[in-house]
């Protein structure tokens, strides 16, 4: 069993729909972080949370420390949301620096 | 602002061949990773660094060699390249302060290699 799972792996929309990812952990966290990769294939850190809920423009990223979940919120969705989006926990064991990443999911919205 | 400059974005090697990826950050993180990433899984730390002059394994570290002689540089050495390790890499820098993981990332534009 993977420690980070992401779900759905792909997930298609209409312009103007509200989505949701969703990424499950198993592992305790200091930190977990969503990150966008664009279609080019650059990737850009989104968030970076360990409780509560942070928000910037039309994203927003929950965290249940106790239930070891973690939602990224979409709204209002746009073509050029469409990318993948990936979930990354870092743990306080292991080699210093490893972030567990999950596999990602494929967002694609439709005009 | 430059961010994290990765050269070159694609390349081809034959199998035996080597080379070196490039990375350069001009924020003066002290922190800096490589990481490749495969289709269907998630990125995977090949070697990581603290600081000039000191570097350690990641998870997959195999076939690699890194040095960091700069604050500003960490690149990474493909040593008799394998088709295994055709890949995308990422290079990557965080802050000082560090802690598991608690520092955002930011990551270059990434680097194709096919090893034929």
């Amino acid at each position: 069993k993977n420690e980070v799972e992401q779900s759905p792996q792909n997930l298609t929309a209409q312009e103007g729909e509200f989505i949701t990812i969703n990424c499950s952990y198993s592992v305790g966290i200091s930190a977990l972080h969503w990150l966008q990769q664009h279609p080019g294939g650059g990737i850009v850190s989104l968030f970076m949370l360990s409780s509560g809920k942070k928000k910037h423009g039309r994203l927003i990223a929950t965290i249940n420390i106790q239930e070891k979940h973690s939602s990224l919120h979409i709204t209002a969705s746009h073509p050029r949301d469409s990318a993948v989006y990936i979930c990354a926990v870092g743990t306080y064991g292991g080699s210093q620096g490893n972030l567990i990443f999950g596999k990602g999911t494929k967002l694609s919205v439709k005009p | 602002n430059a961010g994290v400059t990765q050269t070159p974005k694609f390349r081809i090697l034959k199998i035996g061949q080597s080379m070196t990826l490039q990375c350069t950050q001009d924020m003066n993180h002290n922190y800096m990773y490589w990481y490749r990433q495969d289709p269907g899984m998630g990125l995977k730390l090949i070697y990581y660094s603290v600081g000039a002059g000191i570097t350690d394994k990641g998870e997959v570290p195999n076939g690699y060699n890194v040095s960091r002689s700069t604050t500003e540089d960490f690149p990474l050495r493909l040593e008799l390249a394998a088709p295994s390790q055709t890949s995308v890499y990422f290079c990557a820098s965080t802050e000082d302060s560090f802690i598991s993981g608690a520092n955002v990332l930011t990551f270059g534009a990434g680097s194709r290699l096919t090893v034929l």
